[in-house]
Order: structure tokens, then sequence, then C-alpha cells
């Protein structure tokens, strides 16, 4: 099994609409949760970051953590075409160096 | 304010040809990673560095070799090229102090092993 689980995808959805994008993880000792957003061809940049259970919200993007049930959400409401991009869940545990753990990342595209 | 920066973006090697792929960072973070990611597969850690001097290996080490002499800059050295090391490797860096988990990825370098 997996540390981190994600859907691949990919992803289609026409503009507007709400996406919901979810990784599980087996391993407890993640404190540390992160969704980055990688663009074809460029590097993955942080979106959202988070570490304790509960929803944050950054406008259209809101990061949701369940501790209880190991299970990570990105909700993107208002779908626009330039969100289309691989969205990668990270964790990051609670060891020396604390290495990120990386979904496999789920492929969205935003159709106009 | 450069951040992260890698060279090449883009080689063709040689089966059993060796090269080094250069990772610089200007923002005196002490960790720096490489990863390397195949399609489908997400980004797997090849090597790891929490300062200058130190180094440690990652999930896919092997074929790998790394040395961090600087605080700025972490190569990573392919030695004896071989086809499953075609893909495209990503240098990482992060403060490592407490509140500093954001890590700064450069641009990526694209290689093709034939």
């Amino acid at each position: 099994q997996k540390e981190v689980e994600q859907d691949p995808g990919p992803l289609s959805v026409p503009e507007g609409a709400i996406v919901s994008l979810n990784c599980t993880y087996s391993n407890s000792a993640f404190q540390y949760f992160m969704w980055y957003r990688q663009y074809s061809r460029k590097g993955p940049e942080l979106l959202m970051y988070t570490y304790s259970s509960g929803n944050k919200e950054d406008g259209r993007f809101t990061a949701q953590v369940d501790k209880s049930s190991k299970y990570i959400s990105l909700f993107i409401r208002d779908s626009q075409p330039s969100d289309s991009a691989t969205y990668l869940c990270a964790l990051i545990s609670s060891g020396s160096a604390r290495q990120l753990t990386f979904g496999s990342g789920t492929q969205l595209t935003v159709l106009p | 304010n450069a951040g992260v920066t890698q060279t090449p973006k883009f080689r063709i090697l040689k089966i059993g040809q060796s090269m080094t792929l250069q990772c610089t960072q200007d923002m005196n973070h002490n960790y720096m990673y490489w990863y390397r990611q195949d399609p489908g597969m997400g980004l797997k850690l090849i090597y790891y560095s929490v300062g200058a001097g130190i180094t440690d290996k990652g999930e896919v080490p092997n074929g790998y070799n790394v040395s961090r002499s600087t605080t700025e800059d972490f190569p990573l050295r392919l030695e004896l090229a071989a086809p499953s090391q075609t893909s495209v490797y990503f240098c990482a860096s992060r403060h490592g102090r407490v509140g500093g988990n954001t890590i700064y990825f450069g641009e990526g370098s694209w290689l093709t092993v034939v």
C-alpha cells in the first residue's frame, strides 16, 4: 500500500464547476498537509498549506483535513480554465528532515 | 529574486554517459532536495541534504550521487546513465526552521537517456 493515495484522473469539468480533489494516507505521523499546483512543463508551486484538522480557505480554494479518517481534500469553487493543471497533495511527517511525500497527482482540465 | 535555479533544462544522454544536474538557491535555505517525476507517478525523492556537508538517501537513490559543499549548491550526478533514468528532475529547497515548511521548486530538468 502506498503511503499516499491520490486519484490520478484525468478530471474534466466545465467552467464554473466546483472541483473536489482528494488524497488518503496511511501514516499517522504525517502532520503537515499541502497542495501543490503544477502547470505543464513547470515545477510545482505551493497552493495551500495546513497542519490541523478542519478547513482552510484562500479565495476560491479550500483545503480540508480529517486526521481521524486520514483524508485530505482540496475544493476549487467557480473553476476557471486557468485552473487546468496537475494538483499534487504533499504530506510532511514529524521526522527529522521533514521530507515531503507526494501523491501521484490529479490532472484537471477546466473547459471554457 | 531567482529562487531555485536548475540547469540544464533539457538534455539527451547516451547510455553509459555521465552528467551533472546543477541546482542553486539564493534563499539561504538549509534543506535541499532532488526529486524525479515520472508520468502518473508523482514525485519521488532521490537525495536530500539538511545542510552543507550533510546528505542522505531518499526513496530512489540508486544510480545517483550528490554533494553539498555550500549552502547554495546541491548538484546531482548521474553515473553510467540508463534508460530508466529518463525523467523530469526537480530540485527544491526549504528553510528548515519551525514554520518554514514551504518547499520551493526549480523549473525542472528534462533528461532523456537513449
